[in-house]
């Protein structure tokens, strides 16, 4: 049964410092691993996937990596803006999504 | 493309009355998911759909609970007889294939009174 686990689970940062948030999954039979985004009382807005082939992929100043034989993954945000304030979910994608209990993040000015 | 479109966004029902919540996907996507949150904890996977087919609900409460995604038309969660309990929001995912990105709508927010 796959299992997610992120940590911390809760972070707060002042502006411009470069974060990095952790996820780790207990099965590495993955297709693949999404990073989300979630704002309070919102949907899931989908930041990075990484293909179980690839290690990293890079989007703005976010970097997600990928080592699926130890299970773990990265979301690293460069310069942090109070407007990153949100939670942060990582799924790992065995035919269904798992997710982890997210990071709630907080930058604050 | 309009994305994964979840409505009603807000439902109040009280105790025993049923509650239909209601999914389209995004075009050209035929996976659907169904999952259900909590106030301060995660997403919980509750059932995955294809056209007409069920192929995973185990995470679905045995009783009560139903989904369907028919050949025309949205995805359909349907929850019978609803309790306080079930008060929660509940997210929807559609995907093109297995090992595609998934995306969400904006969910439904339920309230049982």
């Amino acid at each position: 049964k796959q299992e997610v686990t992120q940590i911390p689970a809760a972070l707060s940062v002042p502006e411009g410092e470069n974060l990095v948030l952790n996820c780790s999954f207990t099965d590495s039979a993955i297709y693949n691993l999404q990073w989300f985004r979630q704002d309070p009382g919102k949907g899931l807005t989908s930041l990075l996937l990484i293909q179980s082939s690839q290690r990293e992929q890079t989007s703005g100043r976010l970097n997600a990596s990928l080592d699926k034989s130890s299970g773990r993954s990265t979301l690293y945000i460069a310069a942090s803006q109070p407007g990153d304030s949100a939670t942060y979910l990582c799924a790992a994608n065995t035919d269904k999504l798992i997710f982890g209990t997210g990071t709630r993040l907080q930058v604050f000015p | 493309n309009a994305g994964v479109m979840q409505n009603p966004r807000h439902l109040v029902r009280r105790r025993g009355q049923e509650a239909r919540l209601r999914c389209s996907p995004m075009k050209g996507h035929s996976h659907v998911y169904w999952y259900r949150q909590l106030p301060e904890e995660g997403l919980k996977f509750m059932v995955y759909l294809q056209k007409e087919n069920i192929i995973d609900e185990s995470g679905m409460p045995k009783e009560r609970f139903s989904a369907e995604f028919p050949k025309e038309g949205p995805s359909i969660l349907r929850i019978q007889q609803v309790v306080r309990g079930d008060s929660a929001a509940y997210f929807c995912a559609s995907k093109a294939g297995t090992n595609t990105e998934a995306f969400f709508g904006q969910g439904t927010r339920l309230t049982v009174v």
